[in-house]
């Protein structure tokens, strides 16, 4: 596997269910994010880690709890959800500080989620 | 809080002719980089050009390149002999330098459209 990888591709879940997203960076990145994008809506920062330290939550609703165990990992926990987070959930990863720092951010495919 | 402004949500442009994407942005600070970020349908987002601020001189990728107006603060992309596969969303972004925050601040998006 290169770059970012996000699974599942595809979710559909209920309002009462719960169910976790997978990010997986394999670019010795030390930062990862993650971004909600909704259709007509511009992209929304949930979360940041640093060397899987938090260092931004974006007044996320506590229905999404994020998982940093490791600099190359990063889950997205969600409970009890609403149709309206119904969206393309976006992780990224970036080269924070030590060896070639540039700040760009590299995304996963995205998991297309659906609440029903 | 720094912004980024796109202020057209959709172009289209001919194929094989040129189209300029505009982007502004507010900040204080002296030390930052820009990026211009494609995300083309169902597919995913990628980077398309970086701009240090500190550089005068404009970035170019092959047949991308922007027109960096730091006083103005612009940062506008040209896509030159636009080919069908350049249809895609494009995202403008700002990033402060020099930190660990790991976040950037990006626009709502322009959708391009290439006709054949």
């Amino acid at each position: 596997e290169t770059g970012v990888t996000q699974t599942p591709r595809h979710l559909v879940m209920g309002m009462t269910n719960k169910k976790s997203l997978k990010c997986e960076q394999h670019l010795g990145h030390n930062a990862m994010y993650w971004y909600k994008q909704s259709a007509k809506k511009p992209l929304e920062l949930m979360f940041v880690y640093n060397f899987k330290e938090q260092t931004e939550n974006n007044s996320v609703p506590s229905r999404f709890s994020p998982e940093c165990p490791n600099s190359s990992h990063l889950f997205l926990h969600l409970h009890t959800l609403q149709p309206e987070d119904s969206a393309l959930y976006l992780c990224a990863s970036s080269q924070e500080s030590g060896g070639t720092v540039s700040y760009e951010q590299y995304f996963g495919p995205g998991t297309r989620l659906t609440v029903t | 809080a720094q912004t980024v402004t796109q202020s057209q949500p959709e172009m289209s442009v001919q194929e094989a002719e040129t189209v300029t994407l505009s982007c502004t942005y507010d900040t204080s600070e002296s030390d930052y980089y820009l990026f211009w970020y494609k995300q083309p349908p169902s597919r995913q987002m990628i980077l398309v050009i970086r701009q240090e601020a500190y550089k005068q001189q404009n970035a170019t990728e092959n047949r991308f390149s922007v027109n960096f107006q730091k006083a103005a603060k612009s940062f506008s992309l040209k896509i030159s002999d636009s080919q069908l596969g350049d249809a895609a969303m494009y995202f403008c972004a700002y990033r402060k330098a020099n930190t660990n925050a790991g976040k950037s601040t990006f626009g709502d998006g322009t959708t391009l459209t290439v006709k054949p």
